[in-house]
């Protein structure tokens, strides 16, 4: 079946580091992948998404692209700010109109 | 555009009783709902799939009966837990698809944090 696979967390960084979190994906087909964010005590919420081979998402400094050859779609910032803390997401659709099929979430702290 | 809410936020009830958990979709009409169960430090499990005006479509291993799970509209989806024990104590989170031109995006509620003593 259908899987998302994030590296385990907590990661931690300090201020202005570079982020990259890994995300690979088993999905027949062609599903859409997406990044949510979750802040602390608050909802999910759509950091992302991609919905085919080679397309780019980006949002708030924050990159993540589709790729198929490796079934990836890693996040990737280039200087984090301590507001960037939360838990991190990675997610597939293989259908449109679907449930989606979420990582388990990696926690990134950032420190000044 | 395309907000989620949930009410309640918290609840804290005892064990044996009821608790309904209200999903709406404020600014767009969402055929279908999800309901999502999330775990301390864990991920999102899919509990059940909600449409609008037929019977939800629960996951293997969810009970219909204890979770039981009501779409009377386009906006809104409600979840009701009945005999409520400690062991369903979790953070309940809705979604639904939906948003101009966005039928493959979820967006989600803010969470409902069920505690049962």
């Amino acid at each position: 079946g259908n899987s998302v696979t994030q590296m385990e967390g907590p990661v931690t960084l300090s201020e202005e580091a570079f982020l990259t979190i890994n995300c690979t994906y088993t999905a027949t087909g062609y599903p859409s992948l997406f990044w949510y964010v979750q802040y602390p005590g608050e909802g999910l919420q759509l950091l992302l998404k991609a919905t085919k081979a080679d397309d780019k998402g980006s949002n708030k400094g924050f990159e993540a692209t589709y790729r198929k050859e490796t079934t990836s779609f890693h996040l990737e910032k280039g200087s984090v700010q301590v507001s960037d803390s939360a838990v991190y997401f990675c997610a597939l659709s293989d259908q449109a109109g679907t449930a989606l099929i979420f990582g388990k979430g990696t926690t990134l702290s950032v420190s000044s | 555009g395309a907000v989620v809410s949930q009410h309640p936020s918290r609840v804290i009830c005892k064990s044996g009783t009821s608790v309904k958990i209200e999903c709406r979709s404020l600014d767009f009409q969402a055929t279908t709902m999800f309901w999502y169960r999330q775990f301390p430090k864990q991920s999102l499990m899919l509990m059940a799939t909600s449409n609008e005006g037929s019977k939800a479509t629960y996951e293997q291993g969810v009970e219909k009966d204890k979770f039981l799970i009501n779409h009377a509209s386009l906006t809104l989806s409600t979840l009701t837990v009945t005999s409520a024990h400690p062991e369903d104590s979790s953070f309940y989170i809705c979604s639904a698809n939906g948003g101009a031109g966005s039928t493959d995006t979820q967006y989600f509620g803010p969470g409902t944090r069920l505690t049962v003593l």
